[in-house]
């Protein structure tokens, strides 16, 4: 079975500083490893992901996650925190071998973001 | 492209009464999800479908039903509407390339009284 963690239900950060989420997740085999955004009353928006190769991935809005297999992480970040940031995030896994359940992607329960002016 | 498209955005519905929530594509993505939201509990699946005519149960599948006829369309049918059901459905697709990511629709506010 897989599953994902995302430890804190809010960060809180004050504008202009740099910004984590945490993620860490729990899978048989290799994983898929998706961050998506819901801003309020919308649906979820893909921010990025990994599949392969470099461990740190580059995504939109100036989002980026590092990848660590031996901790088995997958952590959200910003250089710089916008008010416009302030969201709640979802961290997500899907098994990489095709095979019954493998489209499933698994969610963590989100973490809600708070940017302070 | 609208992308995912769901109707309708909110409903209200009795206990014991039926209703189909809409969900459509216009990405030509074959697999498409019905997930639930709820509060301070992420996303559940539902059911999901790799393609026309072909459906498969996710984690919560009980007191729904679902059907892919074409595949730009995938209905959620609730038979007999419960309390337990009021929470926020998302339909997503996606395109089984490396990655497999999932585009969401807006979304369906349902409460049952």
């Amino acid at each position: 079975a897989q599953s994902v963690a995302q430890p804190e239900d809010q960060v809180n950060v004050a504008e202009g500083n740099p910004l984590t989420v945490k993620c860490t997740y729990s899978v048989s085999g290799n994983p898929y490893l998706f961050w998506y955004v819901q801003y309020p009353n919308r649906g979820l928006q893909f921010l990025l992901k990994y599949i392969t190769g470099d461990n740190l991935v580059k995504g939109s809005y100036g989002f980026e996650a590092e990848f660590n297999k031996s901790q088995t992480s997958f952590h959200l970040k910003k250089p710089s925190a916008l008010v416009s940031d302030s969201a709640l995030y979802f961290c997500a896994v899907r098994l990489i071998s095709l095979g019954a359940g493998s489209y499933q992607l698994t969610f963590g329960k989100g973490t809600k973001l708070s940017v302070i002016p | 492209n609208a992308g995912v498209t769901q109707t309708p955005k909110f409903r209200i519905l009795k206990i014991g009464q039926s209703m189909t929530l809409q969900c459509t594509q216009d990405m030509n993505h074959n697999y498409m999800y019905w997930y639930r939201q709820d509060p301070g509990m992420g996303l559940k699946l539902i059911y999901y479908s790799v393609g026309a005519g072909i459906t498969d149960k996710g984690e919560v599948p009980n007191g729904y039903n679902v059907s892919r006829s074409t595949t730009e369309d995938f209905p959620l049918r609730l038979e007999l509407a419960a309390p337990s059901q009021t929470s926020v459905y998302f339909c997503a697709s996606s395109y089984p390339d490396r990655g497999d990511t999932q585009y969401f629709g807006p979304g369906t506010r349902l409460t049952v009284l």
